[in-house]
């Protein structure tokens, strides 16, 4: 069974600029979630989807978005880049929303100039 | 203070030996407890998921978690240099929680077993 797949898994941009990162979950996950992983501020939490529909996200300002796909599949987008948005950007599929276990994806490493 | 803390190491053990790791947590909403596994340049693997109270086992390792205490551990019996790596815990709410589906993090702990 294929794992989580995300592309691409490097990102250089610059500053101001904007990025969509995407996200494939395992075959048959319903619940895709977004981390941020910086050596400072280990892994943090961004948002999580189930049917289409955010159902949580954590203490991130608005440039940071996401949306959920019919087929389970997710994006993030980070609008006018800043030079501390430079981290790991991991997802995480489950099955559903609760009680599942989160297997990770390898990530994208974005970098931020 | 962070709702859960982890000691940083790092930690250098020579093969074969015992490993404990920990985490602590303030946070007694957290019902399920999870330990991943994250080599360089990698994503997290999960490694052992709890949701109780006691010990868990899964080949050389073993999960404790003790919610009286809110306090978890790893243990990694016969360590093995492929085991270098970095080790975080993460804990969730109960379902009917808000924010279930939320994982929080430890800082991670960096391992090195040397042959």
């Amino acid at each position: 069974k294929a794992g989580v797949t995300q592309t691409p898994r490097y990102l250089i941009k610059t500053r101001g600029q904007q990025v969509t990162l995407s996200c494939s979950p395992i075959s048959g996950h319903r619940s895709v979630s977004w981390y941020q992983q910086t050596p400072g501020q280990g892994l943090q939490f961004l948002f999580e989807y189930f049917s289409e529909t955010q159902r949580n996200k954590g203490n991130f300002p608005g440039r940071f978005s996401g949306r959920q796909f019919s087929n389970s599949r997710s994006e993030m987008n980070v609008s006018t880049l800043e030079l501390g948005d430079s981290a790991l950007y991991l997802c995480a599929s489950s099955l559903t929303l609760a009680l599942d276990e989160q297997f990770f994806g390898p990530g994208t490493r974005l970098t931020v100039l | 203070q962070k709702e859960v803390e982890q000691d940083p190491g790092p930690l250098s053990v020579p093969e074969g030996a015992i490993v404990s790791l920990n985490c602590t947590y303030s946070n007694s909403a957290f019902q399920y407890f999870m330990w991943y596994r994250q080599y360089s340049r990698k994503g997290p693997e999960l490694l052992m998921y709890t949701y109780s109270s006691g010990n868990k086992e899964d080949g050389r390792f073993t999960a404790q978690v003790d919610k009286s205490s809110k306090y978890i551990s790893l243990f990694i019996r016969d360590s093995q240099p492929s085991d270098s790596a970095t080790y975080l815990c993460a804990m969730r709410v109960g379902a009917g929680g808000t924010s279930y589906g939320k994982l929080t993090f430890g800082q991670g702990t960096i391992l090195t077993v040397h042959p």
